[in-house]
């Protein structure tokens, strides 16, 4: 699977907007772009994902630049429970089956 | 649809038991799958089931560790002669597979204390 690069921790406060960068320079044509994030003491849980154009749900938004090689999920107004672990994962839609998680962002929110 | 559930939530051991977790998947998803999560890193995929066939398996899974889905419904992973190294959070997910795109549902997670 390719390998994608996110920052250790990022902080913001409540009801301004989060950018939460990744970076995956060696994506392939076929590899779609997940966002998984985790709640303290939850599972984690699928958030968005896109290929080539940018994507918007109910959750967040996903930007994804022109060359593919990295991607930023937007959080238009963070709350306090949107602090978690932000997962970007490469999926191939070849290959379905295991997410491979990295380290991931740790998302602090404050009030 | 209750979501993924997983029992028991909590096991403490001593080194040396056997334990088995059990996950309920959502109703009708076709595939399962199985990962652990150790304090401050990202969960590591460790098997994964589709219907009653395991399909495949990480090199993770060591041969103290089992796990089955006999009926294409709940799973349950078991771990024979416990570690200290075992101890983690293990972590139940499903999702209705059809050829196209998949979203898997995570349960709350088994968190395993090796004594």
């Amino acid at each position: 699977d390719a390998k994608t690069t996110q920052p250790n921790s990022m902080e913001s406060n409540e009801e301004e907007p989060v950018h939460l960068p990744c970076n995956h320079s060696t994506i392939s044509g076929t590899d779609y772009i997940h966002w998984y994030r985790q709640l303290p003491s939850q599972g984690p849980e699928y958030v968005i994902h896109g290929l080539t154009s940018n994507v918007n749900n109910r959750m967040a938004s996903l930007a994804i630049a022109e060359d593919r090689k990295s991607s930023t999920l937007i959080l238009h107004r963070a709350t306090l429970r949107d602090a978690a672990v932000y997962y970007c994962i490469l999926r191939s839609s070849t290959s379905y089956g295991k997410l491979t998680f990295g380290q991931g962002t740790i998302l602090t929110v404050h009030p | 649809d209750t979501g993924v559930s997983q029992n028991p939530r909590h096991k403490i051991t001593k080194r040396g038991q056997n334990v088995t977790f059990r996950c309920d998947p959502i109703s009708e998803h076709n595939r399962l799958y199985w990962y652990r999560q150790t304090l401050g890193q990202g969960p590591e995929f460790l098997t994964y089931f589709q219907n009653e066939a395991q399909l495949e398996k990480s090199r993770l899974l060591s041969d103290r560790f089992s796990a089955e889905r006999p009926k294409g419904s709940f799973s349950t992973l078991e771990i024979q002669r416990t570690e200290q190294g075992d101890s983690a959070m293990y972590l139940c997910a499903s999702s209705s597979f059809r050829g196209g795109m998949e979203t898997q549902y995570f349960g709350p997670g088994t968190r395993l204390l090796v004594l």
